[in-house]
């Protein structure tokens, strides 16, 4: 059984620059959510998906967009890179049931670390 | 905020020490789990406990929850130099479907 995987692990962007972040869920996973975590803070919710849908979002502007694909793996944009989007980015899958099911237990990976210069 | 709050924000103990920690939140909830995090890197589940649950226990792990108080408690015994991490509390709002929201962690600093 193979863990959460992240990539890239670190990356450095220019003010206005875009970005991709990817995710590879657990297996047997359906749900992932992305957080960001500026240094010492707590992680910040960005998105959830549910089966290729996104099932709920945080209180980040549109240029933060996201995708689930069939094998649950997802991708995080991130559009017009401001310097306060530095920060670790976390992927967390887990084996949801939908949007009226509770929060389950998140298996988390490592995280990308994104400079914005 | 909604979020879950951590007391205190750092927390330095020698090796052989327990190590409380608390969070409180303000609406209801239908789960409370608790994580760790080493060093700015992917966060670790310890325990879930829910609404209707008043403690559990993991290991050298003890969790409260009083729901009255909307607060919640981590205790680790016997402490370690390998628990120096930041612990976070992270809570499944009701009102807010199934996301968990987190706290800003209890960093946690163990001396050999």
């Amino acid at each position: 059984e193979t863990g959460v995987t992240q990539s890239p692990t670190h990356l450095i962007k220019t003010r206005g620059q875009q970005v991709t972040l990817r995710c590879s869920s657990q297996s047997g996973h359906n749900t992932v959510s992305w957080y960001q975590q500026a240094l010492g803070q707590g992680p910040q919710f960005i998105f959830q998906y549910y089966r290729e849908e996104e099932n709920g979002r945080g209180n980040f502007p549109p240029r933060f967009s996201g995708l689930q694909f069939p094998n649950y793996s997802s991708e995080l944009n991130v559009n017009a890179l401001e310097l306060d989007d530095s920060a670790l980015y976390l992927c967390a899958s887990s084996l949801g049931s939908g949007p009226t099911g509770g929060a389950n237990v998140l298996t988390f990976g490592a995280g990308s670390r994104l400079t914005v210069l | 905020s909604q979020q879950g709050e951590e007391d205190p924000q750092a927390l330095s103990i020698q090796e052989g020490e327990n190590a409380t920690m608390n969070c409180s939140y303000k609406t209801s909830i239908n789960n409370l789990q608790w994580y760790r995090q080493n060093s700015g890197r992917g966060l670790v589940h310890l325990i879930l406990i829910r609404s209707n649950e008043r403690e559990k226990h993991s290991g050298r792990l003890r969790v409260t929850l009083d729901t009255s108080k909307k607060s919640s408690s981590l205790l680790i015994t016997a402490s370690r130099a390998a628990d120096t991490a930041s612990y976070f509390c992270a809570t499944d709002f009701k009102a807010a479907g199934n996301k968990l929201t987190f706290g800003g962690g209890t960093r946690v600093l163990v001396k050999p």
